[in-house]
């Protein structure tokens, strides 16, 4: 079993709805971070947190601590938010950072 | 754009030849790593080096070779590789190398070994 599980692996949505892709993890971290990676191939930053809940535009991310589990919410879903998402945990013995397998979404125009 | 720029997006090679991936960041850090990222696999880390100097290395074979000549400048230099190296390379950047660092990602090199 990963350390890191993403769900769903896949998802396929609408223009405009609501879209939630969780993370769970079975180690102590110091951190969890949310990643963006575009067909091209390229990985963006979204969201590094260690507590709570952060927001940056359409984009919201959480995390609970006790019950090792982060989400990633999008609002108003746009064809240009399909991309992989990458959770990824910092190891509160290290810094190396263990990855989750990503999660593919797909928005229809 | 992230600051990372890696170079070249696709690259085609032998698996006799010898080519290198290059990496470059000019957003002042010192922490360079090097991750593969094959079909549906999480990212794995290869190699990473703060201030020039290799700190990990997770038992990646003879075959990739890195070289870190200065804190802006990351190599890969491939040889005689497998088709199952097939698979994105991404470099990333951070400040230093501590627990809560955020990185920053090239586009990642696109390597087709044939």
């Amino acid at each position: 079993k990963n350390e890191v599980e993403q769900s769903p692996q896949n998802l396929t949505a609408q223009e405009g709805e609501f879209i939630t892709i969780n993370c769970s993890y079975s180690v102590g971290i110091s951190a969890l971070h949310w990643l963006q990676q575009h067909p091209g191939g390229g990985i963006v930053s979204l969201f590094m947190l260690s507590s709570g809940k952060k927001k940056h535009g359409r984009l919201i991310a959480t995390i609970n601590i006790q019950e090792k589990h982060s989400s990633l919410h999008i609002t108003a879903s746009h064809p240009r938010d399909s991309a992989v998402y990458i959770c990824a945990v910092s190891k509160d013995s290290n810094y190396q950072l263990i990855w989750g397998a990503g999660t593919k979404l797909i928005i229809k125009p | 754009e992230t600051g990372v720029t890696q170079t070249p997006r696709h690259l085609v090679m032998g698996m006799t030849n010898k080519k290198s991936l290059k990496c470059e960041q000019h957003l002042g850090h010192n922490a360079m790593y090097w991750y593969k990222q094959s079909a549906k696999k999480p990212l794995e880390l290869m190699f990473v080096y703060n201030f020039k100097e290799q700190t990990e290395n997770n038992s990646v074979p003879s075959r990739f070779s890195p070289e870190c000549p200065n804190s802006s400048h990351l190599f890969l230099h491939l040889h005689t590789l497998q088709p199952e190296d097939s698979a994105l390379y991404l470099c990333a950047s951070s400040r230093q190398t501590g627990m809560n660092t955020e990185a920053f990602f090239g586009q990642g090199t696109r390597l087709t070994v044939v």
